[in-house]
């Protein structure tokens, strides 16, 4: 079955530090990847995606997401966390001949520490 | 541009009663429709998609059921609603064709069910 994992549930760091956020997707021969986070009840908002080209991909708020099919990955990274940045981030894929159907991982709350 | 709506924001619901979760969509025709429930630490599971008026694909049996009865109008239903149907629920459009089109998320209805 397709899946996508995020290992970690919660990553604190501290305030213009860096930090990354861990994605794995399950094998497939052709998949598109998105990050998307979500602030306190809210909707989901679109940090990125990867359809194609260049691995490296880079987004809004200064988030950008390297594509590594070797090992089946997808991390998010920013080199300077803000506390607006405090929000959870959910790690998406959709599967060719998945008739549209994005399956998300289950979330990482990213905790920004003034 | 195109918008999503969705109501009520908030909703508590005594366990048995019904309950009807209206999403609409603004400014696109024909797009896919989707439900998902987010429970506290399960991430986001998708309920329902659409890729029509009538058309109606159910990912999880339950006692939920979900209907399309205009393009842009999408319900979510219940007849007796469970302590288990307590969550956040998310309504999601995507434009209806290719497999790389970027889901874009209502606000979302909490509903807490007592």
């Amino acid at each position: 079955a397709q899946s996508v994992t995020q290992l970690d549930s919660q990553v604190p760091v501290f305030e213009e530090a860096p930090v990354e956020l861990r994605c794995n997707y399950s094998s497939s021969v052709s998949v598109y990847l998105f990050w998307y986070v979500q602030y306190p009840n809210q909707g989901l908002q679109l940090l990125l995606k990867y359809l194609s080209g260049s691995t490296l991909v880079k987004g809004i708020n200064g988030f950008e997401a390297e594509f590594n099919k070797s090992q089946t990955s997808f991390h998010l990274r920013k080199p300077s966390v803000h506390i607006s940045d405090t929000a959870e981030y959910f790690c998406a894929a959709l599967y060719s001949g998945g008739y549209q159907k994005v399956t998300f991982g289950t979330g990482t709350k990213l905790q920004v520490i003034p | 541009s195109q918008t999503i709506h969705q109501w009520p924001a908030t909703l508590v619901q005594p366990v048995g009663s019904p309950l009807s979760l209206e999403c609409t969509v603004e400014g696109t025709s024909n797009p896919n429709l989707y439900w998902y429930r987010q429970a506290a630490g399960r991430g986001l599971q998708l309920l329902f998609y659409s890729v029509g008026i009538g058309q109606i694909s159910s990912e999880v049996p339950q006692n939920l059921s979900a209907s399309r009865p205009q393009d842009r109008q999408f319900i979510l239903s219940s007849k007796k609603l469970l302590l288990s149907d307590s969550g956040f629920y998310l309504c999601a459009w995507a434009r209806g064709q290719g497999f790389t089109d970027t889901q874009y998320f209502g606000p979302g209805t909490r509903l807490t069910v007592l």
